[in-house]
């Protein structure tokens, strides 16, 4: 049973757009929501965070939006670029270990245009 | 600084053919894991090590075996390979306990034939 729901599969954005990923989860006992950017041939990579005693985190071009009470959360990119073009997961986790001990989404495929 | 290692890169088997494919971190990590990645699948845990001498199963375990005889390895064995098994296979690690992240290797592509 996929615990962290994730849409779109595939998203396509102008150079200088937002892009938007979504995602879902229904254990409330998660506690940790981290996002992870894998460009073609390379593995994933973390590349922003969230706890739920925030609403938003910001890193740069990218920020996590997390509504506790929808249990959801989200990624935007600012001014999107070329080189944001990777595919992009969620995760959640729970407990003491939860920088590892992730449930993935199922990724988005993201691919931003001149 | 290495960080964590796979090898081979590629591999083309033949069904009903074994290997091994290898996965090595010289971060110290006390846990590492494989997972594999298919399309529109995600990331789906095989099995993870908590420690040397320690595995367990995860989501997708059937059909592979694990062992960790040093902090340093764990390398994934397909024990009969069959076509289902055709996957991206990344190996990943990281510290225990807190928000320590995990560190991908840059995947293995095997296509069983």
């Amino acid at each position: 049973q996929q615990q962290v729901k994730q849409s779109p599969q595939s998203l396509i954005v102008q150079k200088g757009g937002i892009s938007i990923i979504n995602c879902a989860y229904e254990n409330t006992a998660f506690d940790y929501f981290p996002w992870y950017q894998q460009f073609p041939g390379k593995g994933p990579a973390l590349l922003i965070a969230i706890r739920p005693d925030v609403s938003e985190k910001k890193e740069g071009r990218f920020t996590i939006s997390f509504n506790k009470s929808a249990k959801q959360f989200s990624l935007h990119i600012m001014d999107s670029q070329p080189g944001d073009s990777a595919t992009y997961f969620c995760a959640a986790s729970r407990g003491s270990n939860s920088g590892y001990a992730l449930n993935f989404g199922k990724g988005t495929s993201l691919l931003v245009t001149p | 600084n290495a960080g964590v290692t796979q090898t081979p890169k590629f591999q083309v088997l033949k069904t009903g053919q074994s290997m091994t494919l290898q996965c090595a971190q010289d971060m110290n990590h006390e846990y590492m894991s494989w997972y594999r990645q298919d399309p529109g699948m995600g990331l789906r845990l095989i099995h993870y090590s908590v420690g040397a001498g320690i595995t367990d199963q995860g989501e997708v375990p059937n059909g592979y075996n694990v062992s960790r005889s040093t902090t340093e390895d764990f390398p994934l064995r397909l024990l009969s390979a069959a076509p289902s098994q055709t996957s991206v296979y990344f190996c990943a690690s990281s510290y225990l306990g807190g928000d320590s992240p995990l560190h991908f290797g840059n995947g293995t592509r095997l296509t069983v034939t």
